[in-house]
């Protein structure tokens, strides 16, 4: 079965660096997001992307974040400034609405650790 | 804005039996969709169930199956004939079928313990 990609799996970082966490989405899919998840707590939606611009974006998805596809097959989320509360899992996903009993398809997910 | 609430925090459950998780909602919108996400102790987010809110049939995927009330805004999960491999994060989502891009809007959460 397709599958989301994600990478790193887990990833540590100094407050104030740049992190860059890649997704491979399921090829035929039409729309990619990022969520986040603070340990032990609610997922978040970030952003929604379609047609290589962002459709929607949340209160938390500031000038401190960017997303790109950048050669058709990968879908990045950029932090430029990490600061200690980013520290959270971050789950990329894709959806089609044509097939859409299955809902949309999560990666693994990144688990980004800024110290 | 929607929300979505689970106001359990812990369930557990004996290996075999039955166990409901709860889920409210709070919405305008007559059409939407409703899913069931598991997160096992890996944090994949895996779909379990997934319900669209015109259908007034329940959905079911073999041990999984809902009870969606309209009326109520109320989402529960039924895990019948519990196992061990269902212990996890459950989480109850909602999308806005407004556009096709909607987001998920996610509960806190609850974790399922399964007991041998």
């Amino acid at each position: 079965e397709p599958e989301v990609t994600q990478t790193p799996s887990h990833q540590v970082t100094q407050m104030g660096q740049e992190v860059i966490l890649r997704c491979v989405p399921i090829s035929n899919h039409l729309y990619f997001y990022w969520y986040r998840q603070i340990l032990g707590q609610k997922v978040e939606f970030l952003v929604s992307f379609y047609n290589n611009e962002i459709s929607e974006k949340s209160e938390i998805f500031d000038d401190q974040f960017s997303v790109e596809r950048p050669d058709g097959s990968n879908f990045t989320l950029k932090i430029r400034s990490t600061k200690l509360e980013d520290s959270a899992m971050y789950f990329c996903a894709s959806y089609t609405p044509w097939d859409s009993s299955r809902g949309y398809t999560f990666g693994s997910g990144t688990r980004l650790t800024v110290v | 804005a929607q929300t979505v609430t689970q106001s359990q925090p812990e369930m557990s459950v004996q290996e075999a039996e039955t166990v409901t998780l709860s889920c409210t909602y709070d919405t305008s919108e007559s059409d939407y969709y409703l899913f069931w996400y598991k997160q096992p102790p890996s944090r994949q987010m895996i779909l379990v169930i997934r319900q669209e809110a015109y259908k007034q049939q329940n959905a079911t995927e073999n041990r999984f199956s809902v009870n969606f009330q309209k009326a109520a805004k109320s989402f529960s999960l039924k895990i019948s004939d519990s196992q061990l491999g269902d212990a996890a994060m459950y989480f109850c989502a909602y999308r806005s079928s407004g556009t096709s891009y909607g987001k998920l809007t996610f509960g806190q959460g609850t974790i399922l313990t399964v007991h041998p």
